[in-house]
C-alpha cells in the first residue's frame, strides 16, 4: 500500500525552527518527484517546495524560498522540510505529497498532514 | 507567479444536478491544469490531470476541459459524496500554484 505518513508538527515560537519529516512506503521513492503543499486555518492549499526524484533539483514558493529547504534520504525513504525563521503566517497543516510519474506534474497521494503552529 | 482564479467561489447544487466549475489563469499555462477534491479535515484528493485526463478510480461523471487559460470542470450529476471543496492547480511554471477553492454545497 501506497502510504505517506508526516511528522514534527508542533507549537513552536516565532523565529524558531521546525523540521518535518515524511515518511514514504508501498512505492519506489527514489523514482519520484516529490512536494510540500500547506493550508493555512480554514484557508486554502498553497504549494510550498519541490524536489526532483534524485534531489539534484528543488524549487521554492516565494513566500518561503530563503527559509524553508526540502530535502529527501532516499536510502530511508524520506522527505524532508526544514522550516527557518518560522512567522506566525506559516501556521498551517503541511502534507507532504508525490508526484505522478512522467511529465504529467500532480500529486496523485497525499499524506495526512501535520499541524505547525507558530505562536508566542 | 501565475494566477488562478476559480468561480463561483461556493455554490449551492441538489443530488443529481450537473454542476460546473470554471479556472483562469493569468497567462498561457498549455493543458498543465489539474483538478483536487477536499473534504473537511481528509487531505485533497486527485480527481483530473494535464486539464482532460481522469485519474485512475475516480468516477466517470467527473470530468475536465480547456486548454490556455480557460479550464472547466463539470460534475454531471451530483452524488451526495461529492459536496466538498474544489481546486484547480497549474503546473506549467517552475512555481506552481492552486486556485481559491470553490466550495460546493447541499441546496
Amino acid at each position: 500500500e501506497v502510504q505517506l505518513v508526516e511528522s514534527g508538527g508542533g507549537l513552536v515560537q516565532p523565529g524558531g525552527s521546525l523540521r518535518l519529516p515524511c515518511a514514504a512506503s508501498g512505492f519506489r521513492f527514489s523514482s519520484f518527484d516529490m512536494s510540500w503543499v500547506r493550508q493555512a486555518p480554514g484557508k486554502g492549499l498553497e504549494w510550498v517546495s519541490r524536489i526532483t526524484g534524485s534531489g539534484g533539483s528543488r524549487y521554492y514558493a516565494d513566500s518561503v524560498k530563503g527559509r524553508f529547504t526540502i530535502s529527501r534520504d532516499n536510502s530511508k525513504n524520506t522527505l524532508f522540510l526544514q522550516m527557518n525563521s518560522l512567522r506566525p503566517d506559516d501556521t498551517a497543516v503541511y502534507y507532504c505529497a508525490k508526484h505522478l510519474p512522467g511529465s504529467a506534474a500532480a500529486f496523485d497521494m497525499w499524506g495526512q498532514g501535520t499541524l505547525v503552529t507558530v505562536s508566542s | 507567479d501565475i494566477q488562478m482564479t476559480q468561480s463561483p467561489s461556493s455554490l449551492s447544487a441538489s443530488v443529481g444536478d450537473r454542476v460546473t466549475i470554471t479556472c483562469r489563469a493569468s497567462q498561457s499555462i498549455s493543458s498543465y491544469l489539474n483538478w483536487y477534491q477536499q473534504k473537511p479535515g481528509k487531505a485533497p484528493n486527485l480527481l483530473i490531470y494535464s486539464a482532460s485526463t481522469l485519474q485512475s478510480g475516480v468516477p466517470s461523471r467527473f470530468s475536465g476541459s480547456g486548454f490556455g487559460t480557460d479550464f472547466t470542470l463539470t460534475i454531471s450529476s451530483l452524488q451526495p459524496e461529492d459536496f466538498a471543496t474544489y481546486y484547480c492547480q497549474q503546473t506549467y511554471s517552475i512555481l506552481w500554484t492552486f486556485g481559491q477553492g470553490t466550495k460546493v454545497e447541499i441546496k
